[in-house]
């Protein structure tokens, strides 16, 4: 079966840096994605890969390691708003987004 | 309207009765989906569509029907609701189905008693 799997909850301290890891295992794949969901909110994205290595954009550094099945999402500085859900996601071979149940992220100041 | 929208916010129906959860996205994408958000669950897909007279079961379809007669619009409906459908219900495209940046509606929160 496609499985997706990332922590359920971390806690983080304001300024700090966090790593929210992602392993998946699907039927085939097409790229992997990372979204924030704010509690009450739809999902925005954030970062995709599709080839191995660092993606980075501002505060926010996604991995990717396809051989692994593995992925982080890297947050810098973080920042009170940053408390959020952080969703990982799959493009399998059918070109279907496969989710993962989301990683709450608490920071503290 | 700029990007996707869905209605109504939030609705609360009694068991047994057909509902229909509207939505549009002004953004001229081919793909389409609809998904439902429950607590500790990732976002399962419920239908979609890739193209504008196309639609396809996800992961749970059942108790649910979709039709896309125009590129804009992709309702959503419960024919007969059961409290199990109680859940926030999104809608999402993508410019198309080989791509899958997907843009979400504000989401639909529903209750069924």
């Amino acid at each position: 079966g496609q499985n997706i799997d990332q922590p359920t909850e971390m806690t983080a301290t304001e300024g700090a840096i966090v790593q929210i890891n992602c392993t998946y295992q699907t039927s085939g794949f097409n790229g992997l994605f990372w979204y924030q969901q704010h509690a009450g909110e739809a999902p925005t994205f954030l970062s995709y890969n599709v080839l191995d290595g660092l993606e980075e954009k501002g505060r926010f550094s996604s991995f990717l390691s396809r051989s692994k099945g593995y992925s982080y999402l890297l947050l810098k500085e973080l920042q009170m708003k940053d408390s959020a859900s952080y969703l990982c996601a799959v493009t399998d071979s059918n070109y279907q987004l496969i989710w993962g149940a989301g990683t709450k992220l608490i920071i503290k100041p | 309207i700029a990007g996707i929208t869905q209605a109504p916010t939030s609705q609360i129906l009694a068991a047994g009765r057909r509902m229909t959860l509207r939505c549009t996205q002004d953004m001229r994408h081919n793909a389409m989906y609809w998904y439902r958000q429950d607590l500790g669950l990732g976002l399962r897909l419920i239908h979609y569509s890739n193209t504008a007279g196309t639609t396809g079961k996800g992961e749970v379809p059942d108790g649910y029907s979709v039709s896309r007669a125009n590129t804009d619009d992709f309702p959503l409906t419960l024919a007969s609701a059961v409290p199990s459908q109680t859940s926030v219900y999104f809608c999402a495209s993508s410019l198309d189905s080989s791509y899958n940046e997907q843009f979400f509606g504000p989401g639909t929160r529903l209750t069924v008693l």
